[in-house]
């Protein structure tokens, strides 16, 4: 079955790094989407992405944060300058259409720890 | 706005016990309702779904019902298993809000033999 994969599974950085999350999306879906999750908190919406650009962002996804997709397959969160505040798993996810009824497929996600 | 409450746990269950995992969500247009799990490693699945208001989703064992009148959709097993053991996740979208989802904190299930 096909599947959601991101990498690296564990990422540890110091304050003020960049940092560049990856995720390959199920290869015939065209909506993907970040993901957050702060320990012991909801998961929250980051951005989506349709058509090579931003369709949607929350508050949360600041001028520190981009996406791309750099190629036919890949789909990255990048973190200009980490705070310790940006520690939190990230998921991708992505969907064949967006319609409210319809599932997003989810990756198993990224712990970023920042030092 | 948009938000889900979810049950907060850690919940321990024997096997064979019953399982409810509460979950109610506030909504400002007409939300889809749905229970992500995700076991050890992997990413969130889709457990169940429902649409509409009184669908009852099922999958594996699992049932949930959407209940427009006390906003609710709770998590439900008769008979658990070790291998129910993971993460429950409900979550909502909504047709006022675009694409994204609404998610609650999690509840991690461990059931012991």
């Amino acid at each position: 079955e096909p599947e959601v994969t991101q990498t690296p599974s564990h990422q540890v950085t110091q304050m003020g790094q960049e940092v560049i999350l990856r995720c390959v999306p199920i290869s015939n879906h065209l909506y993907f989407y970040w993901y957050r999750q702060i320990l012991g908190q909801k998961v929250e919406f980051l951005v989506s992405f349709y058509n090579n650009e931003i369709s949607e962002k929350s508050e949360i996804f600041d001028d520190q944060f981009s996406v791309e997709r750099p190629d036919g397959s890949n789909f990255t969160l990048k973190i200009r300058s980490t705070k310790l505040e940006d520690s939190a798993m990230y998921f991708c996810a992505s969907s064949e259409i967006v319609l409210a009824n319809y599932e997003q497929y989810f990756g198993p996600g990224t712990r970023l720890t920042v030092t | 706005g948009n938000s889900v409450t979810q049950m907060e746990g850690p919940v321990t269950l024997s096997e064979e016990a019953f399982l409810t995992i509460n979950c109610t969500y506030t909504a400002t247009g007409y939300p889809s309702l749905f229970w992500y799990v995700q076991y050890p490693g992997e990413g969130l699945q889709l457990l169940l779904k429902a649409t509409k208001a009184d669908d009852k989703g099922s999958n594996k064992g699992f049932e949930a019902t959407y209940r427009k009148e006390t906003t609710s959709f709770h998590l439900e097993k008769g008979s658990v298993q070790v291998s129910d053991s993971a993460v429950y996740f409900c979550a909502l979208s909504d047709t006022n809000t675009g694409n994204q989802f609404y998610f609650g904190t999690g509840t991690s299930l461990t059931v012991i033999p």
